[in-house]
């Protein structure tokens, strides 16, 4: 079984300023991919940044980058130059790379909220 | 490129009624996932569908069912529904083998 976790119910930051959204998971796969989703008020899930358990460097896409740290089991999302448009929920999600087959979806956290000040 | 479609965008119906939600992959993906979110959660996945077949399933009971046509549109069926069935429905697309899924805008069902 998989478990994403997320300690930060909600967040402020200011304009412009660089946001880190915590990350941690728990599973025994060997290999999985991490996942990092957007979620504004109009609820579609909008895909940011990925990761693969053997990628050596960590993903970046943009403003987005992920430090992931495997050891420690954490994935977390880093935002830079954070903009009034940023404000939404972001999940933490993962899933197993499963080459015998089947499929078992993603695995969400719940969710940290968002909300970049003027 | 069309991106992944759902119907309808809100529905309302009442305990013990039976629901069809509807899915629309995006073009050229092979492959559909269904997930709940209730509010205030992350989605939890329900199941998924390839090649008009369930290829996985998570922790929901069998009155939630689906299917998969040829043009690899997708149907999510809810039977005997219940309060705590209301949530947000969201489809997925993507190519099976590859992790990255893409989602739909969602349906928001509400059970009274």
């Amino acid at each position: 079984a998989q478990k994403i976790t997320q300690t930060q119910p909600g967040m402020f930051v200011q304009e412009k300023e660089a946001v880190t959204l915590d990350c941690t998971y728990d599973t025994s796969d060997q290999s999985y991919g991490l996942f990092w989703y957007k979620q504004p008020s109009s609820g579609e899930m909008i895909f940011l940044i990925y990761q693969g358990s053997y990628d050596e460097q960590n993903a970046t896409e943009g403003r987005y980058s992920l430090n992931f740290q495997k050891a420690r089991k954490s994935a977390n999302l880093v935002i830079s130059a954070s903009q009034l448009g940023d404000s939404a929920m972001y999940f933490c999600a993962m899933t197993p790379v499963n080459s015998g087959g089947g499929a078992d979806g993603l695995t969400f956290g719940k969710g940290t909220h968002l909300i970049i000040q003027p | 490129e069309t991106g992944v479609t759902q119907s309808p965008t809100h529905l309302i119906k009442t305990r013990g009624q039976q629901v069809t939600l509807r899915c629309s992959s995006q073009s050229g993906h092979n492959t559909v996932s269904w997930y709940q979110q209730a509010l205030g959660q992350g989605p939890q996945f329900i199941f998924q569908y390839y090649r008009e077949e369930e290829n996985g399933r998570g922790n929901f009971p069998p009155r939630f069912s689906g299917l998969q046509f040829p043009n690899y549109s997708s149907e999510l069926n809810v039977n005997a529904l219940e309060l705590d069935d209301s949530a947000l429905y969201l489809c997925a697309s993507s190519l099976l083998g590859l992790g990255e899924q893409f989602f739909g805008p969602g349906t928001r069902l509400t059970v009274l």
